[in-house]
């Protein structure tokens, strides 16, 4: 029940396309949903987060949709570019605890 | 703004060695820092919680007198990994909460590659 299911593991997408990647999850007690993106030997940075309270948000090229009634959420990028390719995370967390529950993370490369 | 840092980025020692590896918030205050633990191709693992003057809270798995946390300020937490071994080789990320920020953020470091001979 703790957790979060990402999906694809890896995605391919020509320079220009919309990459979307989900995440699903079961304990309806996450109250906060991160995506981070990781470059190779980096840290993760954050890029969006959403509360359960709103269905969708955008930050420049990057949104992310929520689903609340399917325990589902999922990020777009829009006109995306070679420098987006990356490992992209999704997370969650509930409370006070902050602890953030991982997804598997998706391998993003987008073709030139 | 938001920027954690750590030291040393990469570390190469031989086996029985301990290796200490810093975590610094430089433009905030943190009373919680996360260690955490990443392979190649994987996610994130969280080995331990660490707080500002207290004990760190460590992860199901993951040996205390092993990996020792020390968290003696709002700007400064350390992982020391004791007696290292080649297993323990693996990237370490450090995170941050902002005090003051927006509790749930946690800002990450740019990792710590540990290579144990």
């Amino acid at each position: 029940q703790q957790q979060v299911k990402q999906s694809p593991q890896s995605l391919i997408v020509q320079k220009g396309g919309i990459p979307i990647i989900n995440c699903a999850y079961e304990n309806t007690a996450f109250d906060y949903f991160p995506w981070y993106q990781q470059f190779p030997g980096k840290g993760p940075a954050l890029l969006i987060a959403i509360r359960p309270d709103v269905s969708e948000k955008k930050e420049g090229r990057f949104t992310i949709s929520f689903n609340k009634s399917a325990k589902q959420f999922s990020l777009h990028i829009m006109d995306s570019q070679p420098g987006d390719s990356a490992t992209y995370f999704c997370a969650a967390s509930m409370g006070s605890n902050y602890q953030l529950i991982w997804g598997a993370g998706t391998k993003l490369i987008i073709k030139p | 703004g938001a920027v954690v840092s750590q030291h040393p980025s990469w570390v190469i020692c031989k086996s029985g060695t301990s290796v200490k590896i810093e975590c610094r918030s430089l433009d905030f205050q943190a009373t919680t820092m996360f260690w955490y633990r990443q392979f190649p191709k994987q996610s994130l693992m969280l080995m331990a919680t660490s707080n500002e003057g207290s004990k760190a809270t460590y992860e199901q798995g993951v040996e205390k007198d092993k990996f020792l946390i020390n968290h003696a300020s709002l700007t400064l937490s350390t992982l020391t990994v004791t007696s290292a071994h080649p297993e323990d080789s693996s990237f370490y990320i450090c995170s941050a909460r902002d005090i003051a920020g927006d509790q749930e953020t946690q800002y990450f470091g740019p990792g710590t590659r540990l290579l144990v001979l």
